[in-house]
């Protein structure tokens, strides 16, 4: 059973369009992921979301917005995509955050190529 | 502001040593983790240290010192299997990661 994963594996679309990428864990972990690997490698954090908490990277354009049906699922959505949003999207989880640091090892999706022409 | 310096590419030689190094500067510190990253796919944990000194685990050690910002990884007995990037990442004082842009790693047989 894959622990973390994510569907599409693969995405490519017209500039413009509306897109959601979806995650599921089944780890039974409390803070799940979304992070951004672009061209450069740099993994860079988008949203944390624990128990109903949602932390932003106040860079990430509100075009992208997570939506968590229940703790096991955080999915992406992205409007009107953009040329500069082809990347890698990784979706991670981990058991908690703050209160024990070794549990906050993070476990990545497997990825997903969002390719925007 | 934040930064992770990593090189941004090794070569080392199949059934050698290879230590990749990692220094810092973050706003509070609550560990440093190491990933690896094949190619085309997502990172994998290997290692957490949040105490000065040497944690080994098989063939992969990591070491930290918080006085000095520094963390290395160091790989022993390479295998063609090592060929990845490995990923440096902080805990800041928020808990959130902050992760360095990784080093390349080539072993040539």
């Amino acid at each position: 059973d894959t622990a973390v994963s994510q569907t599409p594996k693969y995405l490519v679309t017209q500039m413009g369009n509306d897109k959601s990428i979806k995650c599921e864990q089944n780890l039974g972990h409390d803070t799940m992921y979304w992070y951004k690997q672009d061209s450069k490698k740099f993994l860079k954090i988008m949203f944390s979301y624990n128990n109903k908490e949602l932390i932003i990277n106040e860079t990430v354009p509100n075009r992208f917005s997570p939506k968590s049906p229940d703790k096991a699922h955080l999915n992406l959505h992205i409007n009107s995509l953009e040329l500069g949003d082809s990347a890698v999207y990784f979706c991670a989880s981990s058991q908690q955050t703050g209160t024990e640091i070794l549990s906050d090892t993070q476990y990545f999706g497997p990825g997903t190529r969002l390719t925007v022409l | 502001g934040q930064n992770i310096d990593q090189p941004t590419e090794m070569t080392a030689t199949e059934g050698a040593i290879v230590q990749i190094n990692c220094t810092y500067q973050t706003s509070g510190f609550n560990g440093l983790f190491w990933y690896q990253q094949h190619a085309g796919e997502a990172p994998t944990f290997l290692s957490y240290n949040v105490l000065d000194g040497l944690e080994e685990k098989g063939r992969f050690s990591s070491f930290l010192s918080r006085s000095k910002g520094y963390s290395y990884l160091l790989l022993k007995e390479l295998q063609m299997k090592d060929s990845a990037s490995y990923l440096c990442a902080v805990m800041d004082s928020n808990y959130q990661l902050i992760w360095g842009a990784g080093t390349k790693l080539i072993i040539k047989p």
